[in-house]
């Protein structure tokens, strides 16, 4: 299984709005809408952002926002803040009953 | 509160076993899907493995044949008993749950550091 393709890195200024491709296959992000989505700081548990696509978990900011359209889901963080500093991953179920994630993208707040 | 706490990293030579655990508190590994993710010196996250109801489990390729999870609900631990360990399996190893509804990883652990290395 190979990991979903994401950009290595994207950046943006304080304010502005960044979005994070991930590009899979019909086997996992096109075949289901069980995509998700993960912020990790070096050090930390990561931290679970969106779930099935779009939804948030409950205490998940409406900054972050997701979507999917045919084998690319992207995920965009409106205002950004320096806080958003962070590596992130997208994560799908796959037709193997398995998971795969995305390769990451470091996002820098410039 | 809910929360996962892993142990049992460590140095362990190549060819070596090693036995991972993930203890829960705030709720019941029984009824839960649990999974392994880990993540190599400077690589991203990589699916390890995951147990769903019974003993119904799957594994990443570059696992599976070596690599068994597990769950003991009496001590309420998920384990990842890793067998004919590599240079390659050398990573940060993450417990997780997974919503089961979802199929997302909603609680995570810190994880644990195993170093294959002689």
């Amino acid at each position: 299984q190979s990991a979903l393709t994401q950009p290595a890195s994207v950046s943006g200024s304080p304010g502005q709005s960044i979005t994070i491709s991930c590009t899979g296959t019909s086997s996992d992000v096109g075949g289901y809408n069980y995509v998700s989505w993960y912020q990790h700081h070096p050090g930390n548990a990561p931290k679970f952002l969106i779930y099935e696509v779009s939804n948030r978990p409950s205490g998940v900011s409406n900054r972050f926002s997701g979507s999917k359209s045919g084998n690319t889901a992207s995920l965009t963080i409106s205002g950004l803040q320096a806080e958003d500093e962070a590596d992130y991953y997208c994560s799908s179920y796959t037709s193997r009953s398995t998971y795969v994630f995305g390769t990451g993208t470091k996002v820098t707040v410039l | 509160e809910v929360q996962l706490v892993e142990s049992g990293g460590g140095l362990i030579q190549p060819g070596g076993s090693l036995r991972l655990s993930c203890a829960a508190s705030g709720f019941t590994v029984s009824n839960k899907y649990m999974s392994w993710v880990r993540q190599a010196p400077g690589r991203g996250l990589e699916w390890v493995s995951v147990i769903y109801s019974g003993y119904n489990t799957h594994y990443a390729d570059s696992v599976k044949g070596r690599f068994t999870i597990s769950r003991d609900t009496s001590k309420n631990t998920v384990y990842l008993q890793m067998n004919s360990l590599r240079a390659e399996d050398t990573a940060v190893y993450y417990c997780a749950r997974v919503i089961a509804a979802r199929l997302a990883f909603d609680i995570w652990g810190q994880g644990t550091m195993v170093t294959v290395s002689s």
